[in-house]
């Protein structure tokens, strides 16, 4: 079992750019969230997607977008990058009766 | 927004030590559960604990509940220099959305 994987795991952007961020979630799973982790702080909840829809979404602003496919793997979206999208971005596959298992993350930053 | 935090925020201990990190929380949850995280990376997940349960042990890991208070403990025994790294509560209110913590970063010195 690969856990949760996602990709790329590092990546640059120039700030007003567009990026696409993926996870493959664990066998088995098929609910898929991101969070976003700026340094020294906990991972803040951007959405959810159960059965291929946008269940949950947090407090962050629709330039963050995403897409769960059949074989439940997603991905997020984020337009019209800003310095201050810099981050850790974490995946979290779980189902309705188990714990969030988490990916590696995909270090961000934009310049 | 954080659901709470987590106190100390920073923590640093002689190997053999045990460790002790608390949570608190602002909400009515239904559970709480502990993750840690090496060099920023991904979170691994430690134990669950029921809004039930009080009590709950995973081998050096002892996490406490008290929903009265709206606070969790986890105790880390005989703290091994492998155990450095930061550890977050999160909660769930039972929607599947995770609520953090700020952290603890706990250093165990060899």
């Amino acid at each position: 079992d690969a856990g949760v994987t996602q990709s790329p795991t590092h990546l640059i952007k120039t700030r007003g750019q567009q990026v696409t961020l993926r996870c493959s979630p664990k066998s088995g799973h098929d609910t898929v969230s991101w969070y976003q982790q700026a340094l020294g702080q906990g991972p803040q909840f951007i959405f959810q997607y159960y059965e291929e829809e946008e269940r949950q979404r947090g407090n962050f602003p629709d330039r963050f977008s995403g897409h769960q496919f059949p074989n439940y793997s997603s991905e997020l979206n984020v337009n019209a990058l800003l310095l201050g999208d810099s981050a850790l971005y974490l995946c979290a596959s779980s189902t309705r009766r188990t714990e969030a298992f988490f990916g590696q993350g995909t270090r961000l930053t934009v310049v | 927004s954080q659901q709470g935090e987590e106190d100390p925020q920073a923590l640093s201990i002689q190997e053999g030590e045990n460790a002790t990190m608390n949570c608190s929380y602002k909400t009515s949850i239904n559970n709480l559960q502990w993750y840690r995280q090496n060099s920023g990376r991904g979170l691994v997940h430690l134990i669950l604990i029921r809004s039930n349960e009080r009590e709950k042990h995973s081998g050096r890991l002892r996490v406490t509940l008290d929903t009265s208070k709206k606070s969790s403990s986890l105790l880390i025994t005989a703290s091994r220099a492998a155990d450095t790294a930061s550890y977050f509560c999160a909660t769930d209110e039972g929607t599947y959305k995770y609520i953090f913590g700020t952290g603890t970063r706990l250093k165990v010195l060899a």
